[in-house]
């Protein structure tokens, strides 16, 4: 497997424009995890799904933010209108194997500038 | 609530020395603990992971960690770094109930010639 795939690996938009990011996660896994890292609050959880369904959103700054995974194999997140503070690496990471425990892998990240 | 703290924001080590990274963890009961690292411009790369049993367990890259149920640590360890180690380092928990991963602050490791 080639591991979590997200696209773009980086993203420059002006603000008010919308952003779509992409993520596939490995095949098989259950779990997908939506991340932003910043230097100011480092590492944080966004959204999960579990089985493609929406699990825990409680991370998600605004309504701004919006994250879907329609099939297994892949998933987005959109921000919709950007703003610069969105500024931001945004990583997708997939675990879980048929309900088994497995690390969590990561993607490439995007790195997502709003100016 | 739950969470994980690095307390060493950045270190600084000799190549050939010894490194330990420290991290804490408050969670209701034990959780799984990870330790990633990340170079610049990359993603998180799992180094080892404790779900249960012995309490000292080996990763890649020469890396191991210690399980203290009774300090909550995880600490990171390696007998002798190399340049290339130079990266930040992240530990991370997990709770029996869910799979989200709950980051520490991370610490930054420089190496000097």
């Amino acid at each position: 497997d080639a591991g979590v795939i997200q696209s773009p690996r980086h993203e420059v938009t002006e603000m008010g424009q919308e952003v779509t990011l992409r993520c596939k996660p490995i095949s098989g896994h259950d779990y997908l995890f939506w991340y932003r890292q910043t230097m100011m609050r480092g590492l944080e959880l966004l959204i999960y799904f579990n089985n493609n369904v929406p699990i825990d959103d409680s991370g998600m700054p605004e309504d701004r933010f919006s994250a879907k995974m329609p099939n297994a194999s892949f998933s987005t997140l959109k921000i919709q209108p950007s703003e610069p503070r969105d500024s931001a690496v945004y990583f997708c990471a997939s675990s879980g194997i048929q309900g088994r425990r497995t690390e969590a892998f990561f993607g490439q990240g995007t790195r997502l500038t709003v100016v | 609530a739950q969470s994980v703290t690095q307390p060493d924001i950045h270190i600084t080590v000799s190549e050939g020395a010894s490194l330990e990274l420290r991290c804490n963890y408050s969670y209701g009961a034990t959780p799984y603990l990870f330790w990633y690292v990340q170079s610049p411009g990359q993603g998180l790369q799992l180094l080892l992971k404790y779900f249960s049993g012995d309490t000292l367990v080996q990763g890649i890259k020469g890396f191991e960690a210690e399980f203290k149920r009774s300090q909550s640590s995880f600490n990171l360890r390696k007998p002798s770094v190399h340049w290339s180690d130079a990266a930040e380092y992240f530990c991370a928990a997990a709770s029996n109930a869910g799979n989200m991963l709950t980051f520490g602050g991370g610490t930054r490791l420089m190496v000097k010639p």
